[in-house]
């Protein structure tokens, strides 16, 4: 079902940086921009990166994200207890000719 | 602050359809795409389809054949149907909004999600 690959789970301490990385191929990220997710039990999901590295108003400049080839990663820099979350990438794929999804990254603060 | 709320049976018996409601506030329907995701348990978020507002579609290829979505720019709303569901439909499904530019695509404001399960 999920199209692109992420690791399951990341962990950190307060004030470390934290790397998720995301894969996939030609069709996606090798060809489309990258989004990234944060997924929070009870609360809507929210819009982290959009367009590889863009950060939508409101986003900490903490979270920085980046694309080479057909893999892309996010970065979460001084690491906060509030950042425990879900997080998953996204990009358009041109076989489904729609957007597929990561198979998302618990992030646990240690 | 642009609001998604879904709404829906959330008790779906086998074989029959699901209909769920997407309700939009904060921003018009209009000008904009509106999608469905959905995320079965334990496992990852699935894509089903988008619709503009005018009425355009593109629907997830796996799905096609079940789905429908429409909108409602009156009540601003946009809603999807479900068919011939099966256990496998049982997930937590997702409204979101979907914006299409010349180079990106991307879901900037989520509903909180709502629970469908397919039981007997």
């Amino acid at each position: 079902q999920s199209v692109l690959t992420q690791p399951p789970s990341a962990s950190g301490t307060p004030g470390q940086r934290v790397t998720i990385s995301c894969s996939g191929s030609s069709s996606n990220i090798g060809s489309n921009t990258v989004n990234w997710y944060l997924f929070l039990p009870g609360t809507a999901p929210k819009l982290l990166i959009h367009s590889n590295n863009q950060r939508p108003s409101g986003v900490p400049d903490r979270f920085s994200g980046s694309k080479s080839g057909t893999s892309a990663s996010l970065a979460i820099s001084g690491l906060q207890s509030e950042d425990e979350a879900e997080y998953f990438c996204a990009a358009w794929d041109d076989t489904v000719s729609g957007p597929v999804f990561g198979t998302g990254t618990k992030v646990t603060v240690l | 602050q642009v609001q998604l709320q879904e709404s829906g049976p959330g008790l779906v018996k086998p074989s029959e359809t699901v209909s769920l409601t997407c309700t939009v506030s904060g921003a018009s329907v209009s000008g904009y795409y509106w999608s469905w995701i959905r995320q079965p348990p334990g496992r990852g978020l699935e894509w089903i389809g988008y619709i503009y507002y005018t009425g355009n579609t593109n629907y997830n290829p796996s799905l096609k054949s079940r789905i429908t979505l429409s909108v409602d720019t009156s009540k601003n709303q946009f809603s999807l149907e479900l068919r011939s569901v099966t256990a496998a439909d049982t997930a937590v499904f997702y409204c979101a909004r979907f914006r299409i530019t010349e180079d990106t695509y991307f879901f900037d404001y989520w509903g909180r999600g709502t629970q469908v399960t397919v039981s007997s």
